[in-house]
């Protein structure tokens, strides 16, 4: 089955400086990946995604890469906030009947004002 | 849009008492996930259903742990009985279809905070 690794486990920034998280995959199907915020004590939330069929998405402080070949994806965060603190999971998909998303560990980002 | 909606928000009981969690998914949706969140183990995905229908329950822990969806707008996650160990953060996650090929987000609920003493 897809294995998804996720580095930094924790990521400490001052604020406006950039974050970036990395993520692996194994299985070169998939094809989706999407990312997502989980503010203390609240849901996880779609903040960003990215199909394979596009090396790069952004959406104003956030963008994504994805290098298939290598099989990674980062998430960059550009001129950090405090309300960017948060945990951060990347998740893979398959297309099809395996759809569903392998999450990886998460990556807790302390912005200090 | 009211999004995933769980209840109850908190539950406290004792160990050997049964526990039932439940969800409501948004509307259309055709996929929902019942997951379970600790410090330890992260995001663990228990069982989902496509169209009520349960498809993979291999994640789900113990014979303890069962999962109902009677309906498109209903599904519970009953523990019967709860032990402490199964104190985490439970959420419920739904999600449309793949649409043309592409894989659609997860929408998670507010979770359920369970604490077995």
């Amino acid at each position: 089955g897809e294995n998804v690794e996720q580095h930094p486990s924790t990521l400490s920034v001052q604020e406006g400086d950039s974050a970036v998280i990395k993520c692996t995959y194994s299985d070169s199907a998939s094809n989706y990946f999407p990312w997502y915020k989980q503010e203390l004590g609240k849901r996880p939330q779609l903040i960003i995604d990215i199909r394979s069929n596009v090396g790069e998405k952004k959406d104003q402080r956030i963008a994504v890469t994805l290098n298939k070949t290598a099989k990674h994806f980062s998430l960059h965060i550009t001129e950090t906030q405090p309300e960017d603190s948060a945990v951060y999971f990347c998740a893979a998909s398959k297309p099809g009947g395996s759809y569903i998303p392998t999450f990886g560990r998460g990556t807790s980002l302390i912005v200090h004002p | 849009d009211a999004g995933v909606i769980q209840s109850p928000r908190h539950e406290v009981t004792e160990m050997g008492q049964e526990v039932t969690l439940r969800c409501k998914p948004i509307s259309g949706h055709d996929y929902l996930f019942w997951y379970r969140q600790t410090m330890m183990r992260g995001l663990e995905l228990l069982i989902y259903f496509n169209n009520n229908v349960p498809i993979d329950d291999s994640g789900m822990p113990e014979d303890r742990f069962s999962a109902k969806m009677p309906n498109a707008s209903f599904s519970t996650l009953k523990i019967q009985p709860s032990e402490p160990r199964d104190s985490a953060v439970y959420f419920c996650a739904s999600s449309r279809l793949p649409r043309g090929g592409g894989n659609q987000p997860q929408h998670f609920g507010d979770g359920t905070r369970l604490s077995i003493l």
